[in-house]
């Protein structure tokens, strides 16, 4: 089993509709997970950190469940600036802070 | 937030030669850094941790003395690609977190090679 999983996708999605993300993990004593978004043939930039209570911000909301291993990402009233690939990603535990990504998941806005 | 610096941000060079790409954090120190690989389409490829004062630690597979790691101070981490032939073509990526404490770890912007 991957360290990291995600769906590739494409997700072609309307604006304005609501997109998720899902995410699964192997290594059930990891501890930090992290969502980052990577724009084409650019650098992958955080998105948000995911906590045990989920966290929101603005149109976009995190979830963790640890007992599933794994999170969730929602996208509210989707916006053309939103296509991108959605990347997961997972701190591994006792590993010098290495952060193990999955593959991620292209999301195509339609107009 | 963190800010992490890459340069050059894109090379090309002849098959043979070597390539250096540095990675600088510009607000805050980092004991420890990240180099990664991006091919087209693909998913990023952890290829070592970059230590500062010790020696790197790579990923399985990845040839340590193809791929030099220095990383001689707090805000700084290079890495060498020797003898570059195409098939390392490739999208570089650095990332770093700060000292202890926080979690997240951000990217330098990248560096884009190209050996012909």
């Amino acid at each position: 089993r991957k360290e990291v999983e995600q769906d590739p996708g494409p997700f072609n999605v309307p604006e304005g509709a609501t997109v998720a993300f899902n995410c699964t993990y192997s290594n059930s004593a990891s501890q930090s997970f992290f969502w980052y978004r990577q724009d084409c043939r650019k650098e992958p930039k955080l998105l948000m950190s995911v906590y045990s209570s989920g966290n929101e911000d603005g149109r976009f909301t995190a979830q963790l469940n640890r007992a599933s291993q794994y999170i969730s990402l929602l996208i509210r009233d989707s916006k053309l600036s939103d296509s991108a690939t959605y990347l997961c990603a997972v701190k591994h535990p006792n590993r010098d802070d290495k952060i193990i990504f999955g593959k991620g998941t292209r999301l195509h806005i339609l107009p | 937030g963190a800010v992490v610096s890459q340069h050059p941000s894109r090379v090309i060079c002849k098959s043979g030669t070597s390539v250096k790409i540095e990675c600088r954090s510009l607000d805050f120190q980092a004991t420890t850094m990240f180099w990664y690989r991006q091919f087209p389409k693909q998913s990023l490829m952890l290829m070592a941790t970059s230590n500062e004062g010790s020696k790197a630690t790579y990923e399985q597979g990845v040839e340590k003395d193809k791929f030099l790691i220095n990383h001689a101070s707090l805000t700084l981490s290079t890495l060498t690609v020797t003898s570059a032939h195409p098939e390392d073509s490739s999208f570089y990526i650095c990332s770093a977190g700060r000292l202890a404490g926080v979690q997240e770890q951000y990217f330098g912007p990248g560096t884009r090679l190209t050996v012909t």
